[in-house]
């Protein structure tokens, strides 16, 4: 157990609807990243928060949007969804004030599927 | 984006034996690297990691070496366990700034360990 965790841990919707994702750093850890994970593209980048601001973006699209919130914890919001947006996604968490500031810890995954 | 899923190299490697997996990363300026576990089903799991000023770094059962000149990585599993079969990750972190920090992942590959 990483400590990380995500709800929900799957998800089936339609398309053009919307869907939050939720997530729970490490304790202790300022950082909170997002990845995409599907079958044709890998482990992909989305977007990293450090303490509430947007520190890092990868390629997460303009219908996608994420943020964190006082309490460290962190959502993904994807709107207007595509067949294509079905995949894991997952977040992961790093930086504690007393931990290394580069090892990133990964939760168990949300599993995306749009029909 | 790499290729995964039916894609992926896969190593076959009877129980007991050493296992080599290798990756070739694409940024000469990364700083950090990190080898994940991946099983079927859940998140990322951290094994090893290695700063770009280290050829290498032994871990339990694990080691993972870096030759920079040719940017290769590559990861040692002593005496491969079944439970070790699962899907393996290199993962480099490009330059970055402050507490900016992404991590980009290679083409993962496929641990099969026999009886």
């Amino acid at each position: 157990d990483s400590g990380v965790t995500q709800t929900p841990k799957h998800l089936i919707t339609a398309t053009g609807q919307r869907v939050t994702l939720r997530c729970s750093p490490r304790s202790g850890d300022l950082s909170v990243y997002w990845y995409q994970q599907s079958l044709d593209q890998g482990l992909q980048f989305l977007i990293q928060y450090y303490n509430g601001e947007e520190r890092a973006k990868g390629n997460i699209l303009e219908r996608f949007s994420a943020q964190q919130f006082p309490d460290l914890h962190s959502e993904l919001n994807l709107s207007s969804l595509e067949l294509g947006d079905s995949a894991l996604y997952f977040c992961a968490s790093s930086g504690g004030v007393f931990t290394s500031t580069d090892t990133q810890y990964f939760g168990p995954g949300t599993r995306l599927t749009v029909l | 984006g790499e290729s995964v899923g039916l894609h992926l190299p896969t190593l076959s490697v009877q129980e007991g034996d050493n296992s080599i997996i290798n990756c070739a990363y694409s940024n000469s300026a990364s700083d950090y690297f990190i080898w994940y576990k991946q099983e079927s089903g859940k998140g990322p799991q951290f094994i090893i990691d290695i700063r770009s000023n280290m050829d290498k770094r032994q871990g339990q059962r694990v080691t993972v070496l870096l030759n920079k000149t040719v940017k290769h990585l590559s990861l040692q599993i002593a005496a491969t366990q079944p439970g070790d079969s699962a899907v393996y990750f290199c993962a480099e972190r490009p330059p970055h700034t402050g507490t900016a920090s992404k991590l980009t992942f290679g083409t993962g590959t496929r641990l099969q360990v026999t009886l």
